[in-house]
């Protein structure tokens, strides 16, 4: 059974820094691996998508890297902005998606 | 291009009603997933459809019941409510199994 772990739980960090989120997972027989955002009360938003062939994609200030044999991955956040205080959300893919509990971020301006 | 959209936005519900939730996926989609999200957790998998098959079933009881439409919409039904039953549901739309998948807003449902 798959278990995802995310690290830290809240992160709190001034406005401009670079930061990033930590995803482990227990079973590496993956298809893909999401990340997402999800506001208060809202739906996620699909953030990268990074297929178990890859190692890294980017998007803009965000990059997630994937090391699926150790059952990690990352995703780094550049120069962050208010606007991206939210819960962030990675899940692997061996049908279904299976989530953690989220790494939530507050920048302060 | 619409993305995926879920009725209603919110619903209030008394215990032992029974209550039917609707997602409608992205045009050529023919996947839909639906998640339960209770406060301060991550979604919990409920169940997948593929091609109007299940093709997945999360560990929820069998109250909850779900079927997917020749049009590639779903409906996801659950009967005798209880309290805990109030959380976010949330429906996800994919080409097909294992592929990306585009979330819509939800639905909050509240059972009092």
């Amino acid at each position: 059974k798959q278990e995802v772990t995310q690290i830290p739980a809240a992160l709190s960090v001034p406005e401009g820094e670079n930061l990033v989120l930590n995803c482990s997972f227990t079973d590496s027989a993956i298809y893909n691996l999401q990340w997402f955002r999800q506001d208060p009360g809202k739906g996620l938003t699909s953030l990268l998508l990074i297929q178990s062939s890859q190692r890294e994609q980017t998007s803009g200030r965000l990059n997630a890297s994937l090391d699926k044999s150790s059952g990690r991955s990352t995703l780094y956040i550049a120069a962050s902005q208010p606007g991206d205080s939210a819960t962030y959300l990675c899940a692997p893919t061996n049908t279904p998606l299976v989530f953690g509990k989220g790494t939530r971020l507050s920048v302060i301006a | 291009d619409a993305g995926v959209t879920q009725s209603p936005t919110h619903l209030i519900k008394t215990r032992g009603q029974h209550v039917t939730l609707r997602c409608s996926p992205i045009s050529g989609h023919k996947s839909v997933s639906w998640y339960q999200q209770v406060l301060g957790q991550g979604p919990q998998f409920i169940f997948q459809y593929y091609e109007k098959e299940e093709r997945g079933r999360g560990n929820f009881p069998d109250r909850f019941s779900a079927r997917q439409f020749p049009n590639y919409s779903s409906e996801l039904n659950v009967n005798a409510l209880l309290l805990g039953d109030s959380a976010l549901y949330l429906c996800a739309s994919s080409l097909a199994v294992n592929t990306e998948a585009f979330f819509g807003q939800g639905t909050r449902l509240t059972v009092v």
